[in-house]
């Protein structure tokens, strides 16, 4: 069945540095979605990307979807003590169930 | 606009106890999830309905777990009997037509069993 995987599991970066997350599918993806959860908090959604290559900004962080449709990366530049949290990455197959990535959980140290 | 309520947001019970979980959807929103997160499991989805129908129930631990959907503003999902490893966080979404839509989250229920 469809699996999909992200790297790295944790990420501890310096406030004001960049990193990236990266989410992989084993099967094409018709669609992805990202989203973040907060410490006690519910996920909650960021941005879907649909199309191959498509990039799309949000601020300081800038998603990206492969060629093939089946991996895509979060890039945070900048990074803020706000920015603390889980980044879920969830993608669609053609037969429609979303699959959640485990996740990577993000401590910023001021 | 209200979110998705969920209720009630900690539970603590016994072992053997039934525990029912409540959910309302954002209104209009004719999907609803159902999902369990843990430390070790990740984010799980249990099931998921479509106007009030249940879809895909795979993710169903066991029979001690039941969903139900009555109508379109309200879903319960009851475990009996409960037991220590059903401990978890357990959130409801919903989100509008196609299954390609953003999901909106409740707040969750912290679930306890002793």
């Amino acid at each position: 069945g469809q699996q999909v995987m992200q790297i790295p599991q944790y990420q501890h970066v310096q406030e004001g540095e960049d990193f990236t997350t990266y989410c992989n599918s084993s099967t094409t993806l018709s669609n992805i979605q990202w989203y973040k959860q907060r410490p006690g908090g519910h996920p909650v959604f960021l941005i879907q990307l649909v199309k191959s290559g498509e990039v799309k900004k949000q601020k300081r962080l800038t998603f990206q979807f492969g060629e093939a449709k089946k991996n895509s990366s979060l890039h945070i530049t900048a990074t803020q003590t706000t920015d603390v949290g889980t980044y879920f990455c969830a993608g669609f197959s053609d037969w429609g169930k979303l699959q959640f990535g485990a996740g990577t959980q993000v401590v910023v140290t001021p | 606009d209200a979110g998705v309520i969920q209720s009630p947001r900690h539970e603590v019970t016994e072992m053997g106890q039934e525990v029912t979980l409540r959910c309302k959807p954002i209104s209009g929103h004719d999907y609803l999830f159902w999902y369990r997160q843990t430390m070790m499991r990740g984010l799980e989805l249990l099931i998921y309905f479509n106007n009030n129908v249940p879809i895909d129930d795979s993710g169903m631990p066991e029979d001690r777990f039941s969903a139900k959907m009555p109508n379109a503003s309200f879903s319960t999902l009851k475990i009996q009997p409960s037991e220590p490893r059903d401990s978890a966080v357990y959130f409801c979404a919903s989100s509008l037509t196609g299954n390609n839509q953003p999901q909106h989250f409740g707040d969750g229920t912290r679930l306890s069993i002793l």
